[in-house]
């Protein structure tokens, strides 16, 4: 099945330190998702973005539509322990009723 | 509590049974969803139901089977004839209109299954 390009693949960085994460997709995209999972656990949804050029927060956390609909990105802001996990991306074709993923960003914190 | 959940969280079985991974939502959502999820990789899409009564294979359906009986569940079946079944799986819900918020999946805790 269709997959996103997300980057990067891993990460390790300081505690303090601030991220940034994408996806693209050669597909134009109706809906832009992330989520993140911790060990053992179910992903859980963090940003879904609607409309292109759409900036949305939640705390720590932004991220944006593509104006071109074609990507997207996820900020963390000063990063914390917590923040530990692996990071999805996922969008929606126009009228499609399944999610298209990207492989997952592992961020590593060192204290 | 509106929400998904998935039972057993951890589930063990011998090789050549089949066996039965359970999911229920609260969340009157239409759209169910089963992935799978192996060690280091993403999600892959094994069967989906939009409505009752109805189903589709995702991209990775071969040796599972699934009903979707009432709304609120949808069971998935791994059987013997599935080549590898040691892997977590993801059950979702979504509502089930198409496009805008109605694309946004929620997913359950996960049910690791080993086969022994």
């Amino acid at each position: 099945g269709q997959q996103l390009n997300q980057s990067p693949q891993s990460m390790f960085i300081q505690e303090g330190e601030d991220v940034s994460m994408n996806c693209t997709s050669s597909s134009i995209f109706n809906t832009w998702l992330w989520y993140k999972q911790d060990p053992g656990e179910g992903p859980v949804l963090l940003i879904a973005l609607y409309k292109a050029g759409e900036l949305t927060s939640n705390g720590r956390l932004t991220a944006q539509f593509g104006i071109t609909r074609k990507d997207s990105f996820l900020n963390i802001s000063a990063s914390i322990p917590s923040d530990v996990g692996i990071y999805f991306c996922a969008g929606s074709l126009w009228g499609a009723q399944k999610l298209v993923f990207g492989q997952g960003t592992r961020l590593t914190i060192n204290p | 509590d509106g929400g998904i959940t998935q039972s057993p969280k951890y589930l063990f079985r011998k090789e050549g049974q089949n066996v039965t991974l359970s999911c229920e939502q609260n969340l009157n959502h239409d759209a169910m969803y089963w992935y799978r999820q192996d060690p280091g990789q993403g999600l892959r899409l094994i069967y989906y139901s939009q409505i009752v009564n109805d189903f589709q294979k995702g991209d990775i359906a071969e040796g599972y089977s699934v009903s979707r009986e009432k709304k609120e569940s949808f069971p998935l079946t791994v059987t013997s004839a599935q080549k590898n079944p040691t892997a977590f799986y993801l059950c979702a819900s979504k509502e089930g209109r198409t496009s805008g918020k109605a694309d946004t999946q929620y997913f359950g805790p996960g049910t690791r299954l080993t086969v022994l």
